[in-house]
């Protein structure tokens, strides 16, 4: 596509109910990066996905957040037991490599647990 | 964890005026790369510059210029005669070894008209 998509923008869950957010990047791009940003800070980054292996997923808060990109395309970022911290805007980005390469970012999906 | 500081968080100007927006590094890595991100009121983060370790010039964009200083590991923007569109939260961001981009905390621009 154009640009990076992500849905849903927004998702309303209660405490303990699992999420998931997907992300479609762009057409072509092999990098795909998983970010969080809460209210008045900087995104913090969560994971990392060189086609379909992740690269770095040194940012995952604790085993409850996973994510996915099987066929090196779109992915999927899970959370189990949502708590009312993860409450925040997920936000995807893509890249056409590594290094230098500028990410792209998608609007975010914006998580509110109850 | 090399942090990115952005120590003004928010500024408040009247239109026309400029605004400089300070961004300072840490770094342990001779090649790295920093940009600026503009995150409008809609949310989605619009790229605007990158500059590498080893490119010192300064930049200039139209209203947008850029000032890297290595030797003081700062890399600030500035936004000459500015409008009520650059209001907006501006983040500067640095990426090294590891393809991880980390941010700083954001700055948050109003403008007045």
């Amino acid at each position: 596509g154009a640009g990076v998509s992500q849905t849903p923008s927004n998702k309303v869950t209660e405490k303990g109910k699992y999420v998931e957010l997907r992300c479609d990047p762009i057409s072509g791009h092999t990098a795909l990066y998983w970010y969080r940003q809460s209210l008045g800070q900087g995104p913090e980054f969560l994971i990392y996905f060189q086609g379909t292996g992740a690269a770095d997923d040194s940012g995952l808060p604790n085993d409850r957040f996973f994510a996915v990109r099987p066929e090196g395309s779109v992915s999927t970022l899970k959370i189990q037991r949502t708590e009312r911290g993860d409450s925040a805007v997920y936000l995807c980005a893509s890249s056409s490599g590594s290094g230098a390469n500028v990410l792209t970012f998608g609007a975010g999906s914006r998580l509110t647990v109850l | 964890a090399q942090k990115v500081t952005q120590a003004q968080t928010e500024i408040s100007v009247v239109e026309k005026e400029d605004v400089t927006l300070d961004c300072v590094y840490e770094t342990r890595d001779t090649t790295y790369y920093l940009f600026w991100y503009k995150q409008p009121p809609s949310g989605e983060l619009v790229f605007l510059i990158r500059r590498n370790s080893f490119d010192e010039q300064n930049e200039i964009s139209g209203r947008y210029s850029w000032n890297f200083q290595k030797s003081t590991s700062s890399f600030n923007f500035t936004i000459t005669a500015s409008q009520v569109v650059d209001s907006a939260v501006y983040f500067c961001a640095r990426k090294a070894a590891g393809n991880k981009l980390t941010f700083g905390g954001g700055t948050r621009v109003l403008v007045k008209p």
